[in-house]
C-alpha cells in the first residue's frame, strides 16, 4: 500500500526558509522510474507544480520558483525534502507531495499525501 | 511553460445530468493529459490518465477524450458524490502545469 505524508511547520514568518518533509511507504525511490513531486495550492486557488526528484537523483523545478527551491532525497529513510527560501505571504498554501508514475505513453500522479497547510505571517 | 485553460470555470448541474468539461493546451501535448477530482479539504484524486484511460477504481461514468490541444472530461450521469472541482494537467513537458479548475455544484 502506497502512502505519502507531509510534515513541517504550519506557520512561518516572512523571509524565513520553509523546510517540508515527505515520508512515504509502499515504494522505493531507488527503483528505476520512481519520482516524487511537490505541488501546492493556495486557499481557493488552483494547483501549482513545484519540483520533482527522480530515482536517479535528477531534479526539476518550477520556472518561476527555481531560484528559491531545493529538493533532495534520503532513500534510506524513504523521505524527500523540499526547502523554499525567502517565504512571503503569497506562499501561503497547502503543500502536497505525490508519487509520479511514468510509462512510455503516460505520466501522472497516482498517489497524493493529505497535504500540509503552511501559513506565512508575521 | 505550457498554459492550460478549462471551460467552464464553474457549472451547476443536477443528479443524472451529463456533464462535459473542456481543457485546452497552449501547444500540442499529444495525449499527455490527466484529469483529477478534488473535493473540499481533500487531496486531488486521479480520474483519467493519458487523455482517455480510466484509473483503477474510478467509476465508468467518467470518460476522457481528445489529443493535441483539445480535451474533454465527461460524466455520463452525475452522482451526488461527483460534486467537486476538476483539474486537467499536462504531462508532456516539465514543468508540469494544471488548468485553473472547473467547479461542479448543485443546480
Amino acid at each position: 500500500q502506497v502512502t505519502l505524508r507531509e510534515s513541517g511547520p504550519a506557520l512561518v514568518k516572512p523571509t524565513q526558509t520553509l523546510t517540508l518533509t515527505c515520508t512515504f511507504s509502499g515504494f522505493s525511490l531507488s527503483t528505476s522510474g520512481m519520482c516524487v513531486t511537490w505541488i501546492r495550492q493556495p486557499p481557493g486557488k488552483a494547483l501549482e507544480w513545484l519540483a520533482r526528484i527522480d530515482w536517479d537523483d535528477d531534479k526539476y523545478y518550477s520556472t518561476s520558483l527555481k531560484t528559491r527551491l531545493t529538493i533532495s532525497k534520503d532513500t534510506s529513510k524513504n523521505q524527500v525534502v523540499l526547502t523554499m527560501t525567502n517565504m512571503d505571504p503569497v506562499d501561503t498554501a497547502t503543500y502536497y507531495c505525490t508519487r509520479r508514475i511514468a510509462t512510455r505513453t503516460a505520466d501522472y500522479f497516482d498517489y497524493w499525501g493529505q497535504g500540509i497547510l503552511v501559513t506565512v505571517s508575521s | 511553460d505550457i498554459q492550460m485553460t478549462q471551460s467552464p470555470s464553474s457549472l451547476s448541474a443536477s443528479v443524472g445530468d451529463r456533464v462535459t468539461i473542456t481543457c485546452r493546451a497552449s501547444q500540442s501535448i499529444s495525449s499527455y493529459l490527466n484529469w483529477y477530482q478534488q473535493k473540499s479539504g481533500k487531496a486531488p484524486k486521479l480520474l483519467i490518465y493519458a487523455a482517455s484511460s480510466l484509473q483503477s477504481g474510478v467509476p465508468s461514468r467518467f470518460s476522457g477524450s481528445g489529443s493535441g490541444t483539445d480535451f474533454t472530461l465527461t460524466i455520463s450521469s452525475l452522482q451526488p458524490e461527483d460534486f467537486a472541482t476538476y483539474y486537467c494537467q499536462q504531462s508532456y513537458t516539465t514543468p508540469r502545469t494544471f488548468g485553473p479548475g472547473t467547479k461542479v455544484d448543485v443546480k
